[in-house]
């Protein structure tokens, strides 16, 4: 099973700031990596995929980079919609397995 | 707009079986894998299943191999989670997405609460 570790837990930041997420995966994923966003009470939406790739109707301030075994995604400027968790996932291997998310946290 | 919606969730005793829906509308049922992701409270995201768009395959993750079953109507565009002797740690939200064998999970639905419990 590939485990994901995300870091750091908990990122603490102001409206207006740069926030780096980063996924490490025990081995490699090639490209197949994704980034979702969970609000309190609300299911997963997907942000990036491909480890790159925006999806359908995601601001441009969300970025992602990496391959391999290491991805990071970028808030350029956090809106206050942007706090929230964020969770990487996998699909090069079965088990499908997410990190154990990032909160992303009003400073 | 993609729109699922699950159901059957609810409070259920240790070994005992459920079965949850999910309805899916505005796009091509048949023509796209589904999976299940669940959420235990407080917790992350853990992978349950997936099955194909014709649902000639299935995959499971080892903590459900062998009492879940996925399964799925493509006329009724309907997707299927059988689950059979439930433990408490099966307690969870348990989301419907499309997708997830050759893509990602993308959307999901709003979930659905199961609760194993004496």
């Amino acid at each position: 099973e590939i485990v994901l570790t995300q870091s750091p837990a908990t990122l603490s930041l102001s409206p207006g700031e740069r926030a780096t997420l980063s996924c490490r995966a025990s081995q490699s994923v090639s490209s197949y990596l994704a980034w979702y966003q969970q609000k309190p009470g609300q299911a997963p939406r997907l942000l990036i995929y491909d480890a790159s790739n925006r999806a359908t109707g995601i601001p441009a301030r969300f970025s992602g980079s990496g391959s391999g075994t290491d991805f990071t995604l970028t808030i350029s400027s956090l809106e206050p919609e942007d706090f929230a968790l964020y969770y990487c996932q996998q699909r090069s291997n079965w088990p499908r397995t997410f990190g154990q998310g990032t909160k992303v946290e009003i400073k | 707009e993609v729109q699922l919606v699950e159901s059957g969730g609810g409070l259920v005793q240790p070994g005992g079986s459920l079965r949850l829906s999910c309805a899916a509308s505005r796009f091509t049922f048949s023509s796209f894998a589904m999976s299940w992701v669940r959420q235990a409270p407080g917790k992350g995201l853990e992978w349950v299943s997936t099955i194909t768009d014709s649902g000639g395959r299935t995959n499971f993750a080892d903590s459900v191999q062998g009492r879940f079953s996925i399964s799925r109507d493509n006329s009724k565009n309907t997707l299927y989670l059988q689950m059979n002797n439930l433990r408490a740690d099966d307690t969870a939200i348990y989301y419907c997405a499309k997708g997830g064998w050759l893509g990602f999970f993308d959307p999901w639905g709003q979930g659905t609460l199961v609760t194993v419990s004496s």
